[in-house]
C-alpha cells in the first residue's frame, strides 16, 4: 500500500518552461488536492478534486492547471513557468471532506530559474 | 490573509518536560481543527484533530486544546521526546475543502 505517490521528487525549469507533476493514489479516496509550500509559509491550497472528472480552485489557482480522469490520479500542470513558482508541492487526498485528515505526498521541490 | 497563524516559529524543550505549541485562527467558520507533523523530506502526517464541538482531544501523549471564545488552540505533548523533533503544522477546515494551513513550528526536543 503505496499511499499517495508524487514525481518527480526534484526538478529545475527554466522561465517559460512548462511541466506536469504527477500525483498518484491508492486508497480509493474520492478528495485529491495540490498544496505549494513557500519558506516560512503554511501550505496553501492550488486546486482540488472531489472526484472523477470534477475540479476546483483553491486559493492560490493562478499559472496551474489539473485534471482528474481518474479517482487514483490527480496531475497539476504547470503552463509557462515563472520565479514565483519556486516552492515545493504536496499532493494529498482524503476519504471524506469536511474536515477529514489528508494523506500527502512526500513532495516535489521545483526551481524556476 | 492569514487565517491561520503559528506565531513561534520554533521551540526548543528538553526531553521528558512538556512541549506546548500554539496556533490562533481568525474564521469563526472552521469547523474542524488539525495538527501535523512534518520531518525533513517527508509529507506532512495527520497527527491529532478535534472538532469544534469539543474543548479537548487527547491520543496518548497528545493532547490538543481549543478555546473557541479565544479563536486558540494548542498542542501538548508530554513527555517530550527527541523523536517529537519536526516541524508542526496547526490547521483548520470549515464545512468545505478549504483546510488552511499556518507557517509551522520547528520543535526540538534536546536528549
Amino acid at each position: 500500500n503505496a499511499g499517495v505517490t508524487q514525481t518527480p521528487k526534484f526538478r529545475i525549469l527554466k522561465i517559460g518552461q512548462s511541466m506536469t507533476l504527477q500525483c498518484a493514489q491508492d486508497m480509493n479516496h474520492n478528495y485529491m488536492y495540490w498544496y505549494r509550500q513557500d519558506p516560512g509559509m503554511g501550505l496553501k491550497l492550488i486546486y482540488y478534486s472531489v472526484g472523477a472528472g470534477i475540479t476546483d480552485k483553491g486559493e492560490v489557482p493562478n499559472g496551474y492547471n489539473v485534471s482528474r480522469s481518474t479517482t487514483e490520479d490527480f496531475p497539476l500542470r504547470l503552463e509557462l513557468a515563472a520565479p514565483s513558482q519556486t516552492s515545493v508541492y504536496f499532493c494529498a487526498s482524503s476519504y471524506q471532506d469536511s474536515g477529514e485528515k489528508l494523506f500527502f505526498g512526500s513532495g516535489t521541490q521545483l526551481s524556476v530559474l | 490573509d492569514q487565517q491561520v497563524k503559528q506565531n513561534s516559529p520554533s521551540l526548543s524543550v528538553q526531553e521528558g518536560r512538556i512541549s506546548i505549541l500554539n496556533c490562533d485562527y481568525t474564521n469563526s467558520m472552521f469547523d474542524y481543527f488539525l495538527w501535523y507533523k512534518k520531518y525533513p523530506a517527508e509529507g506532512p502526517t495527520f497527527l491529532i484533530s478535534i472538532s469544534s464541538i469539543k474543548d479537548k482531544n487527547e491520543d496518548g501523549r497528545f493532547t490538543v486544546f481549543l478555546n473557541k471564545s479565544a479563536k486558540h488552540l494548542s498542542l501538548h505533548i508530554v513527555p517530550s521526546q527527541p523523536g517529537d523533533s519536526a516541524v508542526y503544522f496547526c490547521a483548520a477546515s470549515p464545512y468545505n475543502n478549504d483546510m488552511r494551513f499556518g507557517a509551522g513550528t520547528r520543535l526540538t526536543v534536546k536528549p
